[in-house]
């Protein structure tokens, strides 16, 4: 079965304070891995795509990363604007119903200033 | 702008009535979903269509329907058959096939029963 696990549940830092986020996935073939963030009463918002091991990709004081089997999200010197759920999602690499998606838990970061 | 439209976005439902959420896009995309969402879990596929007037179920359809009569168009009906539809619900919408993990979601609409 597919699955995603994201950790912590839950991770305070204060500002300037950088940390990771972790996502591990056990998937039937990967597409792709997919990380979103999501504010208090809002739909999430894409954040990242990565396809294969060893990928990275940065945006701002965000940095995804990707092995074979977990992803992390790297924040550096995050800001309290930063402060959001993070969701991690995989693509299993199906021919049918490839488009489905499998959604962890999330992580919710707070950011103190 | 382009995006998604939800609506409404809160709704209040009596127990045996059924309610219908509403989803517009207008970013001309083929694809587009309707998730659920629960305090502590991830998101949960609920029906998903690729193209006009076909779709599928996804993981937790029992109790909902859909239709997609228009490709602008992806409303979400949450029948007296689901016991228990108190819920965060969300739309999205994807180019297809080419980058179908890349989602544009709506706003929400949060779902409660009295």
């Amino acid at each position: 079965e597919d699955q995603v696990t994201q950790s912590p549940e839950a991770l305070r830092l204060q500002e300037g304070e950088s940390s990771s986020l972790n996502c591990s996935y056990t998937v039937s073939g990967l597409r792709g891995l997919f990380w979103y963030r999501q504010d208090p009463g809002k739909g999430p918002e894409f954040l990242f795509t990565l396809y294969s091991a060893g990928e990275e990709k940065e945006k701002e004081r965000l940095k995804a990363t990707l092995t074979k089997k977990e992803s992390f999200l790297h924040i550096t010197a995050p800001k309290p604007e930063d402060s959001a759920t993070y969701l991690c999602a995989v693509q299993p690499n199906l021919i049918q119903g490839a488009q489905k998606l499998v959604f962890g838990q999330g992580t919710r970061l707070t950011i103190n200033p | 702008d382009g995006g998604i439209t939800q609506s409404p976005k809160y709704l209040f439902r009596k127990e045996g009535q059924n309610v219908t959420l509403s989803c517009e896009q207008n970013l001309n995309h083929d694809a587009m979903y309707w998730y659920r969402q629960d305090p502590g879990q991830g998101l949960r596929l609920i029906y998903y269509s690729q193209i006009v007037n076909d779709f599928q179920k996804g993981d937790i359809a029992e109790g909902y329907s859909v239709s997609r009569e228009k490709k602008e168009s992806f409303p979400l009906t949450v029948t007296s058959a689901q016991k228990n539809p108190t819920a965060f619900y969300l739309c999205a919408s994807s180019m297809g096939r080419v980058r179908a993990g890349e989602l544009f979601f709506g706003e929400g609409s949060r779902l409660t029963v009295l």
